[in-house]
């Protein structure tokens, strides 16, 4: 089985711009999960999709959106960049059977915003 | 406030000997525990996770314990080996939020030849 892939793997975006992320799950895995990895925060959880519907939120602006389509791909969306969006962002997806749970990460996003 | 806590942010273990990576958590709600590998600027592995209604699970040289009572979880490997070295994070989460892992700050371990 093919893992969790995101494209790009590395951006560099000017302030004030918009950037899209795009992350591939794991055939037959239903939820994606965003998080942000920064050295100070370290990982932080964004949102969380299944079925196309948002089903949980972190706690973060309004400027992070997402979304997630039919074939259970999922983009996210940072409009009106900041100095401080810069962070690996990496994108998950989870199967849950019976009591196992497991969430396995693609190799993330590098976004540098200048 | 930290739900989950990795309190040693580094541990060195000899080849062969078995390397205890510990986790303690606040939430009661949790229901799922992971615990992940970690190299710089890459995405973390999955190694292994356990359901709150079990204490144990193995998986090859891995094996979690789970002590709900005292809301602690530890990591074993046994045999160590110079390819773990890496940082260990520790991660859960909720039942109908499972999608939305809580993770600790990480231990880095360093196992010499």
């Amino acid at each position: 089985k093919a893992g969790v892939t995101q494209t790009p793997r590395y951006l560099i975006k000017t302030r004030g711009q918009q950037v899209t992320l795009s992350c591939s799950p794991i055939s037959g895995h239903r939820s994606v999960s965003w998080y942000q990895q920064t050295p100070g925060q370290g990982l932080q959880f964004l949102f969380e999709y299944f079925s196309e519907t948002q089903r949980n939120k972190g706690n973060f602006p309004g400027r992070f959106s997402g979304r997630q389509f039919s074939n259970s791909r999922s983009e996210m969306n940072v409009s009106t960049l900041e100095l401080g969006d810069s962070a690996l962002y990496l994108c998950a997806s989870s199967s849950l059977a019976g009591e196992t749970y497991e969430q396995y990460f693609g190799p993330g996003t590098r976004l540098t915003v200048t | 406030d930290q739900q989950v806590k990795q309190n040693s942010p580094s541990l060195s273990v000899q080849e062969g000997r078995i390397s205890i990576l510990n986790c303690d958590y606040t939430n009661s709600m949790f229901d799922y525990f992971l615990w992940y590998k970690k190299y710089p600027a890459e995405g973390p592995t999955f190694l292994i996770s356990i359901s709150s209604i079990k204490d144990k699970n193995e998986d090859g040289r891995f094996t979690v314990f789970l002590n709900k009572s005292a809301k602690h979880l530890s990591l074993h490997i046994v045999p160590s080996q110079p390819g773990d070295s890496a940082v260990y994070f520790c991660a859960a989460s909720a039942w109908g939020s499972q999608g939305n892992l809580i993770f600790g700050k990480g231990t880095k371990l360093s196992v010499k030849p």
